[in-house]
């Protein structure tokens, strides 16, 4: 299965600023996602991404908020912007595709103050 | 749509004895289903998947589940547990035709020593 390196691992950021993510994968992969997990909650899918196309946003998750870049079929980031407090959470991407079975990176925990 | 109800939020066991840890899920498509792990402070790892064929799947560390259609359910077990088994389990299902997973709200495992 793939290997993916995610990073940065931790940050403490200003509320109004934004960090962006990034997730890189050891083979080429057609479909990448990227996933929040609230404090003590489950992981909600935010949005999906597929090279030379645009990401394809979940319900409650928009672009302005959560721009996401898909360079190539190894790399893809993740932009949170005018961060606040709420946004606060663990932020994951993945791999896979179906019954094939999903990878997770290690995962982005950010503290926004 | 597709959805996961794990019950328990949170499971204390003793050291050396069984658990289970259940998990139904709802779809109105033929489904296939993940076992995930988290450590604390780290990513999600596969525990073990159901695709089709024989009920009773085997995955790493000794952990076991078994998919019965009738009750929609997908409970993963484990006869002996130990303490290196403290993590957050969740229960994942994805349709065929569709990329995305839908994860339950994660069951805390605890084991006392």
């Amino acid at each position: 299965s793939a290997v993916i390196s995610q990073k940065p691992s931790r940050d403490i950021c200003q509320r109004g600023t934004s960090l962006t993510i990034q997730c890189q994968v050891d083979s080429q992969v057609t479909m990448m996602f990227w996933y929040r997990q609230q404090p003590g909650q489950s992981l909600t899918l935010i949005a999906t991404a597929n090279q030379g196309s645009e990401a394809t946003y979940e319900s409650g998750f928009v672009i302005d908020k959560f721009p996401i870049s898909r360079p190539n079929l190894t790399f893809s980031t993740l932009t949170v912007s005018n961060m606040s407090p709420e946004d606060s959470s663990i932020y994951l991407c993945s791999v896979g595709q179906g019954s094939y079975g999903y990878t997770f990176g290690s995962g982005t925990r950010l503290t926004v103050v | 749509a597709q959805s996961v109800t794990q019950l328990d939020s949170q499971v204390p066991v003793f050291e050396e004895a069984p658990v289970e840890l259940r998990c139904n899920y709802s779809s109105s498509v033929s489904v296939y289903l993940f076992w995930y792990v988290q450590y604390p402070n780290q990513g999600l790892q596969l525990l073990l998947k159901y695709l089709s064929g024989s009920t009773l799947v085997k995955g790493i560390n000794g952990f076991e589940a078994e998919f019965n259609k009738s009750q929609t359910s997908f409970h993963l077990r484990k006869p002996s547990v130990h303490i290196s088994d403290t993590a957050e389990y969740f229960c994942a299902v994805g349709n065929f035709g569709n990329e995305k997973l839908t994860f339950g709200t994660g069951t805390r495992l605890t084991i006392i020593p």
